[in-house]
């Protein structure tokens, strides 16, 4: 069964320090990887995936095969960052669905 | 273009009682996925909806049901509650099957007391 490991609850750093939230994966087939981001009071909403190859808001993602990560990166943190991310693998099997690690925390103080 | 809509908010409602949530889909999506999402986890896949019928379901127990209407508003019904049961219930719609693309509602946070 496919599987998504945050390992880290909460990421304490300051502010222009660089950030990296950690995600492991466990599937059988070719992944699908995507970041979501909830802010506080708001909705859980797409960061980005690993097919676009895109970076959002200063982030970016690699999709490591061989280690089975895909690890959610910026160089500099801002205190907006500051939010709820999860790592979620994405599956269709018929019906499309995300399975969600645990989450980590993102704190960036002054 | 409006975005997924839940309601109620918030709830309250004693073991054993029935619940029913309802979502309104993002205009234009025929696809609602439901998932719970307990205190500190991530959310998990409940079950799926495509075009009223229901097409995929998660590890949930059959007093978990649903159902999806025919301008795309859906139902999460629980029977039989539990304790366990108290969690932010999230719905998400997508446009249509096998996009991955899913755009989350805020919730109905459901407290079982």
């Amino acid at each position: 069964a496919q599987r998504v490991t945050q390992p880290e609850k909460l990421l304490s750093v300051f502010k222009g320090a660089p950030v990296e939230l950690k995600c492991n994966y466990s599937y059988s087939g070719s992944p699908e990887l995507f970041w979501y981001v909830q802010y506080s009071r708001q909705r859980l909403q797409l960061l980005l995936r690993h097919i676009s190859r895109e970076s959002i808001k200063g982030f970016t993602a690699d999709l490591n095969k061989g280690e089975t990560s895909f690890h959610l990166k910026k160089p500099f943190a801002q205190e907006e960052d500051s939010a709820m991310y999860y790592c979620a693998l994405y599956e269709d099997s018929g019906y499309s669905t995300l399975t969600f690690g645990k989450g980590t925390m993102l704190l960036v103080s002054p | 273009e409006t975005g997924v809509t839940q309601s109620p908010t918030h709830l309250i409602k004693t073991r054993g009682q029935q619940v029913t949530l309802r979502c309104s889909s993002q205009s234009g999506h025929n696809t609602v996925s439901w998932y719970q999402q307990a205190l500190g986890q991530g959310p998990q896949f409940i079950f799926q909806y495509y075009r009223e019928e229901e097409n995929g379901r998660g590890n949930f127990p059959p007093r978990f049901s649903g159902l999806q209407f025919p301008n795309y508003s859906s139902e999460l019904n629980v029977n039989a509650l539990e304790l366990d049961d108290s969690a932010l219930y999230l719905c998400a719609s997508m446009r249509t099957l096998s996009t991955d693309t899913q755009y989350f509602g805020p919730g109905t946070r459901l407290t079982v007391l």
